[in-house]
């Protein structure tokens, strides 16, 4: 199977700085990466669609100068969590999208743990 | 906006025994893929389901895909304690500005004991 990795898989910031989180697709290219918060016990919740080469798309109520995301190539896309407070602390997991027939899976990464102080 | 209904949330049961997970919606899929997630993980691919009236066997496990395709069971027969886990329906959309975008059901936690 399609493996992407993230780096790093967890992260202790204080409040009011900024961490980056990278996410890589190791053995295809992906021009479409999607990154999820995950609270404890619950699904997946969409933040946004990154896209190579162009502007992130993001979903409803997620501040995107909050959340920035860069897709400069075809198999890394980063998140910055700007300013973070601690109810930014969650489970962030990033997944690659990649063809397979006629349809596209999504695969995912092992997730980062951010703990905001 | 497409829901995708999951059920149950919760499911404990003992090792040995059968069980199933439902995923349901009145909207129409592209695609359909089941995900299974540990603690700490992301989660992983299990299948993906793309014909309505599919199903798909994976050792214990047997997915199927609604006729209409808007809706997907997993099945586990004899469930080992390796079974434990997050179990996601994930539906793929089928058009529009939302095109390749996941949809998740809720989730289910199953837990089997020895």
């Amino acid at each position: 199977g399609a493996v992407v990795s993230q780096h790093p898989s967890w992260v202790i910031c204080k409040s009011g700085t900024s961490v980056k989180i990278e996410c890589r697709s190791l053995d295809f290219q992906a021009t479409t990466m999607f990154w999820y918060r995950q609270f404890p016990k619950q699904s997946l919740m969409l933040m946004a669609t990154s896209n190579e080469g162009s502007k992130a798309t993001y979903e409803q109520g997620v501040e995107k100068d909050k959340f920035l995301i860069n897709h400069a190539s075809l198999t890394l896309s980063t998140l910055t969590v700007t300013s973070a407070h601690p109810e930014d602390s969650s489970f962030y997991i990033c997944s690659a999208r990649r063809l397979a027939g006629y349809s596209y899976e999504q695969y995912f990464g092992p997730g980062t743990r951010l703990t905001v102080t | 906006t497409q829901l995708l209904e999951q059920s149950p949330q919760f499911l404990s049961i003992q090792e040995g025994e059968n069980l199933t997970v439902y995923c349901n919606s009145s909207s129409v899929f592209s695609s359909l893929q089941w995900y299974r997630q540990e603690p700490g993980e992301g989660p992983v691919l299990l299948v993906t389901v793309v014909t309505g009236g599919e199903v798909k066997k994976l050792k214990r496990l047997t997915f199927q895909f609604g006729d209409a395709r808007k809706d997907s069971s997993l099945h586990i027969t004899a469930a080992q304690t390796g079974d434990t886990g997050l179990y996601l329906c994930a539906g793929a959309r089928a058009g529009g500005t939302s095109y390749g975008k996941l949809t998740f059901g809720q989730g289910t936690i199953l837990t089997v004991h020895p």
